[in-house]
C-alpha cells in the first residue's frame, strides 16, 4: 500500500513570490496534517483538517493557508514567501482526527529554498 | 504551554553499547507520548508510544517508559547498532481537544561507530 505521499519533493522560490505543496494521504486516512521542519529543529505544528474541516492552527502568519479536497488530499499554500520560510515541509496522515491515540504516518517531505 | 525537552545531541556509541536519550515533558492533563526516528534521507517514522502513565513501549529493541512522576520519556536500547545512527525525536499529543497535533523536541542526533 501507499504511504503519505508530498509533491515536489524540491522546491526553490524567491522572496515574494507564493508556493504550493501538496500531499495524498494513506488511502482510507481522512485526516491531515502540516509540519515545518527548520534544519536542526523539531517539526512545528501548522494545520490540522479532518472531513475537509479545519480542527487546528499553529502560530503561523495568515500567509500560510491550507485546504482539503473531497478525496482527503491537501494543500498548504505560502503566500510573500521569506527566506526564514526555507524549511522541510512534512505532512502526515491519520485515521481521524481525535480519539485518545490516532497514529499519525508521515510523508516524506518536500524542501523548500527560499532565495 | 505544552513542551518536550530532549537532552542535546550529538550522541556518538560504539556499537554495543547501552543508549539512553532523556526526555522530559509539560502538559496539562495526561498526553500521549511518543519517540520518532528520522533516518538520513528518509522521513519520520513512529518508533514506539506509549498513551498512558507506567505504559512501557517497545520496538525494534528500544524501550520507554511513561513516567508521570517525573514527567519523562527517556528512551533506552541495551546494545545499539551503526543502523541505529538517526536523528530521534520526543513528542507529546494532547488526548483532549479539537485535534491531535503533535508537539516535538528538538530531536538528538545519534551516530553509532563499528
Amino acid at each position: 500500500d501507499a504511504g503519505v505521499t508530498q509533491s515536489p519533493t524540491h522546491l526553490i522560490k524567491t522572496r515574494g513570490q507564493q508556493v504550493t505543496l501538496r500531499c495524498s494521504p494513506i488511502s482510507g486516512h481522512k485526516s491531515v496534517s502540516w509540519y515545518q521542519q527548520v534544519l536542526g529543529q523539531g517539526p512545528q505544528f501548522i494545520f490540522q483538517y479532518y472531513e475537509k474541516e479545519e480542527r487546528g492552527r499553529g502560530n503561523f502568519p495568515d500567509r500560510f493557508s491550507a485546504r482539503q479536497f473531497p478525496n482527503y488530499s491537501s494543500e498548504l499554500n505560502v503566500n510573500a514567501l521569506l527566506l526564514g520560510d526555507s524549511a522541510l515541509y512534512l505532512c502526515a496522515s491519520s485515521l481521524i482526527a481525535t480519539g485518545v491515540y490516532n497514529e499519525q504516518f508521515f510523508g516524506p517531505g518536500t524542501r523548500l529554498t527560499v532565495l | 504551554g505544552d513542551s518536550v525537552t530532549q537532552m542535546e545531541g550529538p550522541v556518538t556509541l560504539s556499537e554495543e553499547a547501552f543508549l539512553t536519550i532523556n526526555c522530559t515533558y509539560t502538559a496539562t492533563g495526561y498526553p500521549s507520548l511518543f519517540w520518532y526516528v528520522q533516518y538520513p534521507g528518509e522521513g519520520l517514522q513512529l518508533l514506539l508510544k506509549a498513551t498512558k502513565a507506567d505504559d512501557k513501549g517497545s520496538n525494534k529493541g528500544f524501550e520507554a517508559t511513561y513516567r508521570k512522576e517525573t514527567t519523562s520519556f527517556h528512551l533506552e536500547k541495551g546494545s545499539v547498532q551503526v543502523s541505529d545512527s538517526a536523528v530521534y525525536f520526543c513528542a507529546l499529543s494532547r488526548n483532549a481537544g479539537n485535534n491531535r497535533k503533535l508537539i516535538w523536541g528538538l530531536g538528538t542526533s545519534l551516530a553509532v561507530n563499528p
